[in-house]
């Protein structure tokens, strides 16, 4: 009974390179969120993906964002030319249908740091 | 703009004593209120869960408690132990979780 699964689970980026993370939600599970969480802060709402659709992109970042849930495989968030700010834990989670009371389950995290 | 406020960013409770961690909203299209506890490297982990419609949820040492009406909601841990030492989340969901900025509890033995 896998949970949320997320890789790479460390990755370092030189400025200016691209960092893909990638998320495999719970089986059964078509809802798919990207949070985003900087040292010593909470969590912050990125993207809220279903199978090929993007429900809610209010939090990201206008440029160099971007995330996709496509209809084989995980969820991969991109983040192209990373910058020092980006270093942070990026944590995916997922549920199954949506409503009161449906559990939203978090990975392990991937955490980026941007040298 | 924090939808949800939580206080206080940090406690230091002995063994056996209780943590009380507060709440606040105002998004009145919330319909789900969970708790989550996150330890050092880790993802987040639901710890319990409430609705509105619900007064107060208790399950083992940890119990939340709801004021509809002044949309205020607070997670009690009882018999606190050395190893409830984290950080816990309060999240309100209505399509998304928002999160309240933490809390880190420390319980010393």
């Amino acid at each position: 009974n896998a949970g949320v699964m997320q890789n790479p689970r460390h990755l370092v980026r030189r400025r200016g390179q691209e960092a893909r993370l990638r998320c495999s939600p719970m089986k059964g599970h078509s809802h798919v969120y990207w949070y985003r969480q900087l040292p010593e802060e909470g969590l912050k709402f990125m993207v809220y993906l279903q199978k090929e659709n993007i429900i809610d992109e209010s939090g990201m970042p206008k440029e160099r964002f971007s995330a996709e849930f496509p209809k084989e495989g995980p969820s991969i968030l991109r983040i192209q030319q990373v910058v020092r700010g980006d270093s942070a834990a990026y944590f995916c989670a997922s549920s199954g249908d949506r409503g009161p009371g449906n559990t939203i389950y978090f990975g392990e995290g991937s955490w980026l740091t941007v040298v | 703009q924090q939808q949800v406020k939580q206080s206080p960013q940090s406690l230091i409770v002995q063994k056996g004593g209780i943590s009380i961690i507060n709440c606040a909203y105002e998004n009145t299209a919330f319909d789900y209120f969970p708790w989550y506890q996150q330890f050092p490297g880790k993802g987040p982990a639901l710890l319990i869960a409430i609705r509105p419609d619900v007064s107060e949820k208790k399950e083992g040492r940890f119990t939340i408690s709801f004021n509809k009406s002044a949309k205020q909601f607070s997670l009690h841990i009882m018999d606190s132990q050395p190893g409830d030492s984290a950080t816990y989340f309060c999240a309100a969901d209505d399509y998304k979780l928002s999160f309240g900025a933490g809390t880190t509890v420390t319980v010393r033995a």
